[in-house]
C-alpha cells in the first residue's frame, strides 16, 4: 500500500541556518510528489511538487526538495531558515495505483525556527 | 481572488446529530476533494468530485458519510448520526486539470481552512 513517512515529529533550527525536513514514501508506480505548509488556524498551502524532470524542484518562499528515487526520498530543504518559516510541514504523494487523483499525506512535521 | 472556502468553520453537535458541512472552490475548478484531518495526522483522504460525479469515494470510512456537488460547484459533506470518533477538521480542496502523467493527475490541490466538528 502506498504510504509516506516523515521520521521526525518535530525539527529545530536557528534562524539564517539550513533547513532539512525529511520524507520518505513507498508507492508501486512513479511517485508523484508534493510538500504543503500549515500555519496555525489556516489552510494548507501548496509548496512545490515533483511530477518528472529534474530531480531538483524549486517552490515558494525560497524552498526546495529532492528527489532521490533509489533512496525513495523528497526532503524538503531551504538554505537559509526565518522565523516566519516556523510551521507544520506536510509530505504527500500520489501515484496510478491510488486512482491518479487520491494523494496520500504524511504525519507532518513541526518546523521550530529560533531566533 | 477568491481562494476555498468552508462554513461553518467550527460546528458543534451532539453524538447522534446529522451534520452538514459546506465547501465552495475556486471559481472553475473542475475537481474537488474532501479530507479529515484529525490532531496530530495527517489530512487523509475521503471523496474526490471530478464535476457533479464522485469520481472515487474509497475513502469515505462508512455509510453515515455521504458528499454530494450537485451543480459541479459548491459541495456538501454530510455526515449522519455523528460519533465522538467523527471530531476533526474537514477539509476541502479544489483543482483545475492540468492534465495527467501516467495515469496520474498533475493538479495542484488549493486547500480550504477547514471546518472543525467537535461531536460531544
Amino acid at each position: 500500500a502506498q504510504s509516506v513517512a516523515q521520521p521526525e515529529d518535530q525539527v529545530n533550527v536557528a534562524e539564517g541556518n539550513p533547513l532539512t525536513v525529511k520524507c520518505t514514501y513507498s508507492v508501486s508506480g512513479n511517485p508523484y510528489l508534493f510538500w504543503y505548509v500549515q500555519y496555525p488556524n489556516r489552510g494548507l498551502q501548496f509548496l512545490l511538487k515533483y511530477i518528472t524532470g529534474d530531480n531538483l524542484v524549486k517552490g515558494s518562499y525560497g524552498f526546495e526538495a529532492e528527489f532521490n528515487k533509489s533512496q525513495t526520498s523528497f526532503h524538503l530543504k531551504k538554505p537559509s531558515a526565518l522565523v516566519s518559516d516556523s510551521a507544520l510541514y506536510f509530505c504527500a504523494v500520489r501515484d496510478e495505483e491510488t486512482g491518479g487523483f487520491k494523494t496520500i499525506f504524511g504525519a507532518g512535521t513541526r518546523l521550530f525556527v529560533k531566533a | 481572488g477568491a481562494g476555498v472556502s468552508q462554513t461553518p468553520s467550527n460546528k458543534v453537535t451532539e453524538k447522534g446529530k446529522y451534520v452538514e458541512l459546506r465547501c465552495d472552490p475556486i471559481s472553475g475548478h473542475t475537481a474537488l476533494y474532501w479530507y479529515r484531518q484529525s490532531l496530530g495526522q495527517g489530512p487523509e483522504f475521503l471523496i474526490y468530485f471530478q464535476g457533479t460525479g464522485a469520481a472515487d469515494d474509497s475513502g469515505l470510512p462508512n455509510d453515515r458519510f455521504f458528499a454530494v456537488r450537485p451543480e459541479g460547484s459548491v459541495s456538501t459533506l454530510k455526515i449522519q448520526r455523528t460519533e465522538r470518533g467523527d471530531s476533526a477538521v474537514y477539509l476541502c480542496a479544489s483543482s483545475s486539470p492540468t492534465g495527467t502523467s501516467g495515469g496520474v493527475s498533475t493538479d495542484t490541490q488549493y486547500f480550504g481552512p477547514g471546518t472543525r466538528l467537535t461531536v460531544l
